[in-house]
């Protein structure tokens, strides 16, 4: 079955650390997402990418850089962790040429920053 | 850029009854209104979505309504079940655009 596949699926690390979290999809869709989930906050966009010369901030992009390495691959780092950077985050993917802009999430990354 | 509210946080229903909840937005230019189910520790999914051309829609026991003037939109969920149990998210964008979400409500159907 097509998907979007995240790793690492769950990551502790410590305050000061760079990290990547990656994202691949076999769906053949051209636009990518990465949200982050909070208790209580919902679903914020931290970036996303039309394609693959395409990046643009979100609501949250501060302390969030992030690479489109090729229309399959959206990878999001952080590149000195916090910890108010603890949260559950989601990459998505949609297809231009549908008529609804319906989202495919991954199963999530959950990262913890100590 | 686009701001959407949801109500509640959190609904309680008995096994049978009907649940409603409701989510405004901010920009009028926005004609595209999901619904995402979150099941406990899985990923959120797709369950009904209308356009703004399109005032009421159904799918079997859930239906989305929308009213443009008032820039609102409901989510109706009929005879619920213990497997309507989730946090349900409603989203706004215009199309072609990046989904805003709502902060999400939790369902809890008990038998």
């Amino acid at each position: 079955d097509a998907d979007v596949t995240q790793t690492p699926r769950n990551r502790i690390t410590k305050t000061g650390k760079r990290i990547m979290l990656e994202c691949s999809q076999t769906k053949g869709h051209d636009r990518m997402y990465w949200y982050r989930q909070d208790p209580g906050l919902g679903l914020r966009l931290i970036y996303y990418s039309f394609d693959v010369k395409d990046i643009n901030k979100g609501e949250i992009s501060d302390g969030y850089s992030v690479s489109r390495q090729a229309q399959a691959k959206f990878s999001l780092s952080l590149e000195s962790a916090i910890p108010n950077q603890t949260a559950l985050y989601f990459c998505a993917t949609s297809d231009r040429f549908r008529e609804t802009g319906e989202l495919f999430f991954g199963e999530g990354s959950r990262l913890t920053v100590l | 850029g686009e701001n959407v509210e949801q109500h509640p946080s959190t609904l309680s229903v008995q096994e049978g009854d009907s649940a409603v909840i409701k989510c405004t937005y901010s920009d009028s230019a926005s004609n595209y209104f999901p619904w995402y189910k979150q099941e406990l520790g899985k990923r959120p999914q797709l369950i009904i979505d209308i356009r703004s051309n399109v005032g009421e829609k159904k799918d079997q026991r859930i239906a989305v309504t929308l009213n443009k003037t008032a820039k609102h939109f409901s989510l109706h969920i009929t005879e619920t079940q213990p497997e309507d149990s989730a946090v349900y998210f409603c989203a706004a964008s215009l199309s072609g655009y990046a989904l805003n979400f709502g902060k999400g409500t939790s369902l809890l159907v008990t038998p």
